[in-house]
């Protein structure tokens, strides 16, 4: 099976701190994707990558950026923590159109 | 642009009930359905999918048929349990694969 593993299931960070999250995939996928999920909103996308060194904003881009420097490896970059960047975070990957996702188990981020 | 909509929850069934989630979808061209489950404290995980008019895509007692007609994708289960409380995402993509998710089903199974 496909494993998508995101670094930290819980994560308590303090306001203006530079935050980073981690996410690897192990088959070669070149797709990578990072939401974010709260209630009532759904899940929301941050930025992808469809390839190595390539990444493309999504609908929620501002505040955070991203880094793929390796095929496997999609990292989320919260340049200075804000309150409102308190939400559960969830990274994926996929192989391609028509094959779904594989999500990671979340990321809690909590900043105070 | 393209987009998903599902029946608001939360839905609370007894065991053994039948389950119909509803999903309607706005897209041009053609594109993949799927159904996601999401257990508490978890990521979502791949339910079923449907990549073209007229499938079915099944797994684990669950259905969802690919009616072009009615632009739908509704989720269906003769008989549910209470291990299937969970929040159900139905999702679409298309051309640039990337994922829109409906917002998201809550189902509550009492014993």
């Amino acid at each position: 099976d496909v494993k998508v593993t995101q670094s930290s299931r819980y994560l308590v960070k303090r306001t203006g701190e530079k935050v980073f999250l981690e996410c690897v995939q192990d088959m070669d996928h070149e797709n990578m994707f990072w939401y974010r999920q709260d209630p009532g909103l759904g899940l929301r996308l941050i930025y992808f990558s469809y390839d190595v060194k390539m990444k493309e904003k999504g609908d929620i881009p501002e505040g955070y950026s991203v880094s793929r420097e390796k095929k496997e490896r999609f990292s989320l970059i919260l340049e200075s923590a804000s309150t409102n960047q308190t939400s559960m975070y969830l990274c994926a990957s996929s192989l391609g159109t028509g094959n779904g996702y594989t999500f990671g188990s979340g990321t809690r981020l909590t900043v105070v | 642009g393209d987009s998903v909509t599902q029946m608001e929850g939360p839905v609370t069934l007894s065991e053994e009930a039948f389950l119909t989630i509803n999903c309607t979808y706005t897209a041009t061209g053609y594109p993949s359905l799927f159904w996601y489950v999401q257990y508490p404290g978890e990521g979502l995980q791949l339910l079923l999918k449907a990549t073209k008019a007229d499938d079915k895509g099944s797994n684990k007692g669950f259905e969802a048929t690919y009616r072009k007609e009615t632009t739908s994708f509704h989720l269906e289960k003769g008989s549910v349990q209470v291990s299937d409380s969970a929040v159900y995402f139905c999702a679409l993509s298309q051309g640039a694969q990337k994922l829109v998710f409906g917002q998201g089903t809550r189902l509550t199974i009492n014993p």
